[in-house]
């Protein structure tokens, strides 16, 4: 059975340090992983995507992300934090098969960025 | 622009009270999902359709009903079986037509249910 982790219900950072949002998971098949952002009071958009092309993925607003087998991880990562990153980030999880009723959530990370 | 509709964005509702949540998305997706989240739960499927006048059960389907009559619209009601309905719901939908295993799932913007 699938299952994602992510380690840390709640991430602070000053304005311009890095950003590191932690996102571990189990699977028996090589995974498609994902994450999401969501700001307050809206619906998930997604940040980027994992599907088994390079480990290396970029995404939106100058996030990317690792996927590592060797340590079922795909921690997401930004270099300088912007006050407008702050929001709730979830990763996500599914099998190759592409059924997104089998979409498994993490719990989310709440981001707040300090001035 | 395409998108996915929520209305209403908040609701308000009296015990014993059965509530609609309307969705509507232009995007031309195949299938559609409801999604509830509560504080430190993340997200929890309540159902899912994957093409029109067809749906299935997601993990906590027990209190809510759906249909499907149109492929642009998935309403869900909740009843008053629905014992702790006081939550943000999130409508999305996904191409399925899409390379395998990539769909991505495009979100509503939500509609926050308080019973009072």
């Amino acid at each position: 059975a699938q299952s994602v982790t992510q380690l840390g219900s709640h991430v602070s950072v000053s304005e311009g340090a890095l950003v590191l949002l932690r996102c571990n998971y189990s699977s028996s098949v090589p995974p498609y992983l994902f994450w999401y952002v969501q700001y307050p009071n809206q619906g998930l958009q997604l940040l980027l995507k994992y599907t088994s092309a390079a480990t290396l993925v970029k995404g939106i607003n100058g996030f990317e992300a690792e996927f590592k087998k060797s340590e079922t991880s795909f921690h997401l990562t930004k270099p300088s934090a912007h006050m407008s990153d702050a929001a709730e980030y979830f990763c996500a999880v599914s099998d190759p098969a592409g059924n997104n009723r089998k979409l498994i959530w993490g719990l989310g990370t709440s981001l707040a960025v300090n001035p | 622009d395409g998108g996915i509709t929520q209305s209403p964005k908040y609701l308000f509702r009296k015990e014993g009270q059965n509530v609609t949540l309307s969705c509507e998305q232009n995007l031309n997706h195949d299938a559609m999902y409801w999604y509830r989240q509560d504080p430190g739960q993340g997200l929890r499927l309540i159902y899912y359709s994957q093409i029109v006048n067809d749906f299935q059960k997601g993990d906590i389907a027990e209190g809510y009903s759906v249909s499907r009559e149109k492929k642009e619209s998935f309403p869900l009601t909740v009843t008053s079986a629905q014992k702790n309905p006081t939550a943000f719901y999130l409508c999305a939908s996904s191409n399925q037509r899409g390379s395998a295993g990539a769909n991505v799932l495009t979100f509503g913007a939500g509609s926050r249910l308080t019973v009072l």
